[in-house]
């Protein structure tokens, strides 16, 4: 069955240490990828997304991702981290047969 | 601010009760989705509408029940409810299904 893997659960980083968070899928056809974010007591909302071109997405807030389809990965990141960045991150893949799979979700705490 | 708006933003009702949940979308979308989320689960599928008709249900149980009656609108109609069913309920809606989605702050239920 298709799948959307997050490794990390929880990420605990202090302020302007870099970020990366990982996501790989089980999926072998076309996709499109996301990474949605949900900041405490807020929605979810859009972060990036990959439909196809460069594989290096840049996002809101300075995040970016990049899509290796070799490793079925893509990985979020950001050089320097604010404590606003404190959140729930998740990864979300759109299938060709349009249902979107998201992983589990990372949270992320940012100390001052 | 969301271009997608939910409510109840909390229900708690009990196992004979029948109720439902409303989603309203102002971003002229033609798709629309519900899903469920439960603590350290994936967001759950559970129905999709495109131009008002329903072209995914994903083995959810008759207990909910969707309605689209128009692309706009989206309610979840809920009868007989187990207490595992009690998680958050997150409407979204997006272009076409082929689409980055936008999601509502979700409705909290709880289920006695």
């Amino acid at each position: 069955a298709q799948s959307v893997s997050q490794h990390n659960h929880h990420v605990i980083l202090s302020e302007a240490a870099s970020l990366e968070l990982g996501c790989n899928y089980s999926y072998g056809g076309t996709v499109n990828l996301f990474w949605y974010v949900q900041y405490p007591g807020q929605h979810l909302q859009l972060l990036l997304k990959y439909f196809s071109g460069d594989p290096l997405v840049k996002g809101i807030k300075g995040f970016e991702a990049e899509f290796i389809k070799s490793k079925f990965s893509f990985n979020l990141r950001k050089p320097s981290v604010q404590w606003s960045d404190t959140a729930e991150y998740f990864c979300a893949v759109l299938l060709f047969s349009n249902k979107l799979i998201f992983g589990t979700g990372t949270r992320l705490q940012v100390f001052p | 601010e969301t271009g997608v708006t939910q409510t109840p933003r909390h229900l708690v009702m009990g196992m004979t009760n029948k109720k439902s949940l409303k989603c309203e979308q102002h971003l002229g979308h033609n798709a629309m989705y519900w899903y469920k989320q439960s603590a350290k689960k994936p967001l759950e599928l559970m129905f999709v509408y495109s131009l008002e008709e329903r072209v995914e249900n994903n083995s959810v149980p008759s207990r909910f029940s969707p309605e689209c009656p128009n692309s706009s609108h989206l309610f979840l109609h809920l009868h007989t409810l187990q207490p595992e069913d009690s998680a958050l309920y997150l409407c979204a809606s997006s272009q076409d299904t082929a689409y980055e989605q936008y999601f509502g702050p979700g409705t909290r239920l709880t289920v006695t």
